[in-house]
């Protein structure tokens, strides 16, 4: 039973342009939402978080957006550059999970000059 | 200079032995956890300490056994008893495990069984 889902295992954009990476979960009771970034061969490093109670973060060029009726949230990153070539991990946070965190299974980002 | 580490990077390990993974954060966070990544799937949580002394299983824990003695140290051991054991092992730690809070990763530790 996959909590939390990312259908697309990968993504091509041209640089400057935006890249637009989706996630949706199934569990209404996830609080809080984060978005890492991996290369390979490398831990995850940790990107942008949305709490539950709000539905837009913004850092510098990574935005995150929450639509909590259709259970989706959408990473947007703009201008997109070469160094954003990636795997990018939403993960949710279930409190009543003892604090756990639930990954989707990635979406490979190329950001080609 | 605070961070995670976990070594070693590399582990090649013979069928049918037990390998211990290190983990060690001087973050003074109090929750650890241990993740297992595979080709083309997400990060999957083997098994969770939010206080020394005391861990629980994630979503995979069979074939895997851990030690939280230590706030800074959270230990792995793959033992004969993992039926797939090569992966690239994660070991993550966040300042307060149950409530919402962002987890830290190491660099990771990729064990090849030979």
């Amino acid at each position: 039973d996959q909590q939390v889902k990312q259908n697309s295992p990968s993504l091509s954009v041209q640089e400057g342009r935006i890249s637009i990476l989706n996630c949706d979960y199934t569990n209404s009771m996830f609080d809080y939402f984060l978005w890492y970034k991996k290369y390979p061969a490398e831990g995850p490093t940790f990107l942008i978080s949305i709490s539950s109670i709000k539905d837009k973060n913004e850092d510098g060029r990574f935005t995150v957006f929450l639509n909590k009726s259709a259970k989706h949230l959408s990473l947007h990153i703009v201008p997109s550059q070469p160094g954003d070539s990636a795997v990018y991990f939403c993960a949710a946070h279930d409190y009543n999970q003892g604090g756990k965190l639930i990954f989707g299974q990635g979406t490979e980002l190329s950001v080609k000059p | 200079d605070g961070g995670i580490t976990q070594s070693p990077k590399y582990l090649f390990r013979k069928e049918g032995q037990n390998v211990t993974l290190s983990c060690e954060q001087n973050l003074n966070h109090d929750a650890m956890y241990w993740y297992r990544q595979d080709p083309g799937q997400g990060l999957r949580l083997i098994y969770y300490s939010q206080i020394v002394n005391d861990f629980q299983k994630g979503d995979i824990a069979e074939g895997y056994s851990v030690s939280r003695e230590k706030k800074e140290s959270f230990p792995l051991t793959v033992t004969s008893a993992q039926k797939n054991p090569t992966a690239f092992y994660l070991c993550a730690s966040s300042q307060a495990g149950r409530r919402a809070d962002t987890q830290y990763f190491g660099p990771g530790t990729r064990l090849t069984v030979l």
